[in-house]
């Protein structure tokens, strides 16, 4: 069954310091991934995902995210964090199942970001 | 932007009522989806549903909960007794397609049940 590690709860930041959360995924076959973020009273928006190809990709709001099949891992990182990135970060391992998909998603890590 | 919208934002209820939990998934999309996260832990899959049937459901769905579209707009879960252990933020979700390559799932707000 597929499962995904994200193995910090919560993370602070000063404002302007690079991020990069840390995301570990157990999939059989190559996984399709992506980043939603929660901010406080809104619903879970997709930051970026990762199905093929490059495995580097590039997210909304200067995010980016690198697959790599070794480490079964898709970090998510920031040069340069801003006070409005404040959120709570979701990764995904999403499967094809039937007329449908899932996803499966890990514990979420907070970001606090001090000014 | 189009936008999954769900209400209420939060329902209070106790031991054993019925609630139910409505969704207005966006327009052009096909398939729906539900999901919960219970404080403190993951978000995980509820169920998912496609013209007028359900397409999979995980174990937590068991035969206290159901899901309908009652009509063109509307995607509700029902939960008929709802437990303790049903509090809960409960998020809808739509894709536009099928597969995940084709269309991703866009979520709602969610709407956090309190049973109590």
């Amino acid at each position: 069954a597929q499962s995904v590690t994200q193995p910090d709860i919560h993370i602070t930041v000063s404002e302007g310091a690079s991020l990069e959360l840390r995301c570990n995924y157990s999939y059989g076959a190559t996984p399709y991934l992506f980043w939603y973020v929660q901010s406080p009273g809104q619903g879970l928006q997709l930051l970026l995902k990762y199905f093929s190809g490059d495995t580097l990709v590039q997210g909304i709001k200067g995010f980016e995210a690198e697959f790599k099949r070794s480490q079964s891992s898709f970090n998510l990182r920031k040069p340069s964090v801003h006070w409005s990135d404040a959120a709570e970060y979701f990764c995904a391992v999403g499967q094809n199942t039937g007329t449908a998909s899932k996803l499966t998603f890990g514990t979420g890590t907070r970001l606090q970001v001090t000014l | 932007e189009p936008e999954v919208t769900q209400t209420p934002s939060h329902q209070v209820t106790q031991m054993g009522q019925e609630v139910i939990l409505r969704c207005v998934p966006i327009s052009n999309h096909l398939y729906f989806y539900w999901y919960r996260q219970i404080l403190g832990q993951k978000v995980e899959f509820l169920v998912s549903f496609y013209n007028n049937e359900i397409s999979e459901k995980s174990e937590i769905f068991d035969d206290q909960f159901s899901v309908e579209r009652p009509d063109g707009s509307n995607f509700t879960l029902k939960i008929r007794s709802t437990k303790l252990e049903d509090s809960a933020m409960y998020f809808c979700a739509s894709s536009e397609a099928s597969r995940l390559a084709r269309g991703e799932q866009y979520f709602g707000p969610g709407t956090r049940l309190t049973v109590t």
